[in-house]
């Protein structure tokens, strides 16, 4: 049982470059998330979608785009990156209201 | 604006005894309420829930208590075992906000054997 795949778990990234955050999931969720969690802080709302077409903007959208061509497949993409983007990137996905499954997590790191 | 708010950032306690992980809240419209557990290098995973119907909700060593009036709900660990050692977030949400979570900033809980 996979689960939320996230890809990678660990990256470097200079000021000024980009990248893409993979997030696969196979339980056939329609809700799917990515949460950043910054140190002593909580998990902080990017991006959510209800389902393939489908993506709003959560608490903290500045500087990331997503998509969501299909049901098991939501990127987080980041776009010209910056210190203030260092952070561990939590894909997560659920059936509807409440419960989450989340993935392992991505740390990034911006020089 | 922190709705969720944990306002202990770490909790030491002895193995066997009770653990209490609390939580408040700002926002009276959230009507559903669940605590997560994270340990190091992992994703969250879903420990309980409760609704705001209710005012507690047990499931084997883990009990949670809501209490509306107050705005604050609290987490009970009983007994408390050294693998129960990770970072116990408490989480949100309420219909007209949609299915998001708003978490709080999390407690880390270290149990001594």
């Amino acid at each position: 049982n996979a689960g939320v795949t996230q890809t990678p778990k660990f990256r470097i990234l200079k000021i000024g470059q980009s990248m893409t955050l993979q997030c696969a999931q196979d339980m056939n969720h329609n809700y799917m998330y990515w949460y950043r969690q910054d140190p002593g802080m909580g998990l902080k709302l990017i991006y959510y979608s209800v389902g393939a077409g489908i993506t709003d903007k959560g608490e903290v959208p500045n500087g990331y785009n997503v998509s969501r061509s299909t049901t098991e497949d939501f990127p987080l993409r980041l776009e010209l990156a910056a210190p203030s983007q260092t952070s561990v990137y939590f894909c997560a996905s659920s059936p509807g209201p409440g419960e989450l499954f989340f993935g392992e997590g991505s740390r990034l790191t911006v020089l | 604006d922190q709705q969720v708010k944990q306002n202990s950032p770490s909790l030491s306690v002895q193995e066997g005894r009770i653990s209490i992980l609390n939580c408040d809240y700002t926002n009276s419209m959230f009507d559903y309420f669940l605590w997560y557990k994270k340990y190091p290098a992992e994703g969250p995973t879903f420990l309980i829930s409760i609704s705001s119907i209710k005012d507690k909700n047990e499931d084997g060593r883990f009990t949670v208590f809501l209490n509306k009036s107050a705005k604050h709900l609290s987490l009970h660990i009983v007994p408390s075992q050294p693998g129960d050692s990770a970072v116990y977030f408490c989480a949100a949400y309420h219909a007209e906000y949609g299915n998001k979570l708003v978490f709080g900033a999390g407690t880390i809980l270290r149990v001594k054997s």
